[in-house]
């Protein structure tokens, strides 16, 4: 079956450091792939997406490109800020197997000290 | 417009008790889906309704576990003789369909059975 896998947690930076979140999936066909983001007291909330293999989803000065090579779609940030810190998911939807049935992984704590 | 909204917010019942937990996703979403989210840990699939077909029943974990929605509109999820074990956070997200499209989840509804 389908699966997500992210990098574990607690992830602590400081201020304007890079930040890397790791996720790796398992699926059988063709999946979109998202990153969701849940900030604190707050529901969960998509932060981007990618539909298709070598595409780039990005917001709020963070990207993430699906590699189908290596089944991987990471997180980056070239510079956080403390409004940053929140829990990340790493989620797929694969139509071809699941029909919008969405898979998330465990999700991944970041927190950004001044 | 108004997002997707969930009630109660908070629930505290006490074992073997049955609870119902209420969704109410945007206006036009034909997709629905039913999420678990214990404490610190990622999404758990529960249920998915899309339009007039079938609902995806295949995450229920147990026969305790039921839901139903109205055409495209109210769903509710119910939880027979409550366990210890059914206590999470219970989300619940609607989108415009399930080719690829993004979930807006609402708040939650936060169970603790007693």
């Amino acid at each position: 079956g389908n699966s997500v896998t992210q990098m574990e947690g607690p992830v602590t930076l400081s201020e304007e450091a890079f930040l890397t979140i790791n996720c790796t999936y398992t699926a059988t066909g063709y999946p979109s792939l998202f990153w969701y983001v849940q900030y604190p007291g707050e529901g969960l909330q998509l932060l981007l997406k990618a539909t298709k293999a070598d595409d780039k989803g990005s917001n709020k000065g963070f990207e993430a490109t699906y590699r189908k090579e290596t089944t991987s779609f990471h997180l980056e940030k070239g510079s956080v800020q403390v409004s940053d810190s929140a829990v990340y998911f790493c989620a797929l939807s694969d139509l071809s197997t699941n029909a919008g049935k969405s898979t998330f992984g465990d999700g991944t704590t970041l927190t950004v000290k001044p | 417009g108004a997002g997707v909204s969930q009630s109660p917010s908070n629930k505290v019942t006490e074992k073997g008790k049955d609870v119902e937990l209420r969704c109410d996703p945007i206006s036009g979403h034909t997709a629905l889906y039913w999420y678990r989210q214990r404490l610190g840990q990622g999404l758990e699939f529960l249920i998915y309704f899309q339009g007039n077909s079938a609902p995806d029943k295949s995450g229920l974990p147990s026969d305790r576990f039921s839901a139903e929605r109205t055409g495209e509109s109210v769903s509710t999820l119910t939880i027979q003789r409550t366990q210890q074990e059914d206590s999470a956070v219970y989300l619940c997200a609607s989108s415009l369909g399930w080719e690829g499209y993004e979930q807006y989840f609402g708040p939650g509804t936060r169970l603790t059975v007693t």
